[in-house]
């Protein structure tokens, strides 16, 4: 397809266990973005990269959050640890340019039980 | 106080009925204003962007900015059954900061026949 894909679709996680999750954008969007979507609420931003370069982390809510995009394309958030409250939809999009529409991704639903 | 504010309704009406969406925000740093909609368990998805204040409009679809009150809307006209969905306002303050929206709660949006 040519939308933003991402993986798993659902995520059950113990209480304290890391997850994953992947975020493929759409080919030569050089700007991808993660949101954390609580149940009845909007997405609230968690980071940006450019290309591979994170240019801002500042909404991840604690240091157990950390992510990726190596290679420029391909990107990867980690939660370490995690917690009750980190249950919620993630959310990628991507754009392709830093000014430009975001294309959001169907999101991750993480449950941490 | 949260930097947007957007009644979650929810709210019901009738097909065809004029439907008005609102959110109140607080940051004068905002610039660009957006209207996305996000259909059950998908990803959201742009209707409407506005640069400052003004009117657009786009179909059955006008947003209007009023940055001296900041306050801006979504009309939808002669609603439709396939505009149920939530509908979430997004703004940002352009420049490397245009990807990172601070959205509305959404508000739920009902059309029956």
């Amino acid at each position: 397809g040519a939308g933003v894909s991402q993986s798993p679709r659902y995520k059950v996680a113990k209480r304290g266990q890391d997850v994953a999750l992947r975020c493929d954008p759409i080919s030569g969007h050089v700007s991808l973005f993660w949101y954390q979507q609580a149940l009845g609420q909007g997405p609230e931003f968690l980071t940006y990269f450019q290309n591979e370069a994170q240019l801002d982390k500042s909404g991840l809510p604690s240091d157990r959050f950390f992510a990726e995009r190596p290679e420029g394309s391909v990107s990867t958030l980690k939660i370490q640890r995690t917690q009750q409250e980190d249950s919620a939809v993630y959310l990628c999009a991507s754009s392709p340019d830093s000014a430009g529409e975001l294309f959001f991704g169907e999101g991750s639903r993480l449950t941490v039980l | 106080q949260k930097e947007v504010e957007q009644d979650p309704g929810p709210l019901s009406v009738p097909e065809g009925a004029i439907v008005s969406l609102n959110c109140t925000y607080s940051n004068s740093a905002f610039q660009y204003f957006m209207w996305y909609r996000q259909y059950s368990r998908k990803g959201p998805e742009l209707l409407m962007y506005t640069y400052s204040s003004g009117n657009k409009e786009d179909g059955r679809f006008t947003a209007q900015v009023d940055k001296s009150s900041k306050y801006i809307s979504l009309f939808i006209r002669d609603s439709q059954p396939s505009d149920s969905a939530t509908y979430l306002c997004a703004m940002s303050g352009g420049g490397t900061s245009y990807g990172k929206l601070t959205f509305g709660q959404g508000t739920i949006l009902t059309v029956h026949p």
